[in-house]
């Protein structure tokens, strides 16, 4: 069974602050790795698709990367509007379901 | 939201009531999905379509029921709602005709069963 962590919960920052999350993940047979951004009361919105290990992917202040087993999102410099709750899930080969983490939600200060 | 929209957005209903929730998506996406999210739980996957009329399971399905009659239409019901069924309800599209495919949610519902 395809299982995803994320560390951690929770992740207060003070604006420019620069940080990173975790993403560690068990899957027979990585497809895709995904990272998806969820503001309160709204669906998640994609960020980045990572593919094989030593990938990276960047938008803005973000920036995903990915190993054989675990996949952190960096977040450099940043602003309040980054505040969210930041989700990541894998999907296995040959299968087009998702498995996602709980999710790890940042507050960013000004 | 991609072109998908969610109805209705807030429902309130009592244990024991039918309770159906509509997707519907303007992309043509042949892959549909609902997922329901829970505190701690992250999203979970309920049941999922791969066409008109063809649909399986995911890994909380007990209690729900889907039906898919045309491509942009995608229906979950809950035959006889359960408190254990409140929850935030989204569905998800995805296009699998490439090599790589991406899924896009919904802005979701959030039920309430008393």
């Amino acid at each position: 069974e395809d299982q995803v962590t994320q560390s951690p919960e929770a992740l207060r920052l003070q604006e420019g602050e620069s940080s990173s999350l975790n993403c560690s993940y068990t899957v027979s047979g990585l497809r895709g790795l995904f990272w998806y951004r969820q503001d309160p009361g709204k669906g998640p919105e994609f960020l980045f698709t990572l593919y094989s290990a030593g990938e990276e992917k960047e938008k803005e202040r973000l920036k995903a990367t990915l190993t054989k087993k675990e996949s952190f999102l960096h977040i450099t410099a940043p602003k309040p509007e980054d505040s969210a709750t930041y989700l990541c899930a894998v999907q296995a080969k040959g299968n087009y379901k998702l498995s996602f983490g709980a999710g790890t939600t940042v507050t960013v200060r000004a | 939201d991609a072109g998908i929209t969610q109805s209705p957005r807030h429902k309130v209903t009592e244990t024991g009531t039918p309770v159906t929730l509509r997707c519907h998506q303007t992309e043509n996406h042949r892959y549909m999905y609902w997922y329901r999210q829970d505190p701690g739980h992250g999203l979970r996957l309920i049941h999922y379509s791969y066409g008109v009329k063809d649909t399986d399971k995911g890994e909380v399905s007990d209690g729900y029921s889907v039906s898919r009659s045309k491509t942009e239409d995608f229906l979950l019901t809950l035959e006889s709602a359960t408190s254990s069924q409140t929850s935030v309800y989204f569905c998800a599209i995805s296009d699998p005709s490439g090599a790589r495919e991406t899924q896009y949610f919904g802005p979701g519902t959030r039920l309430l069963v008393l």
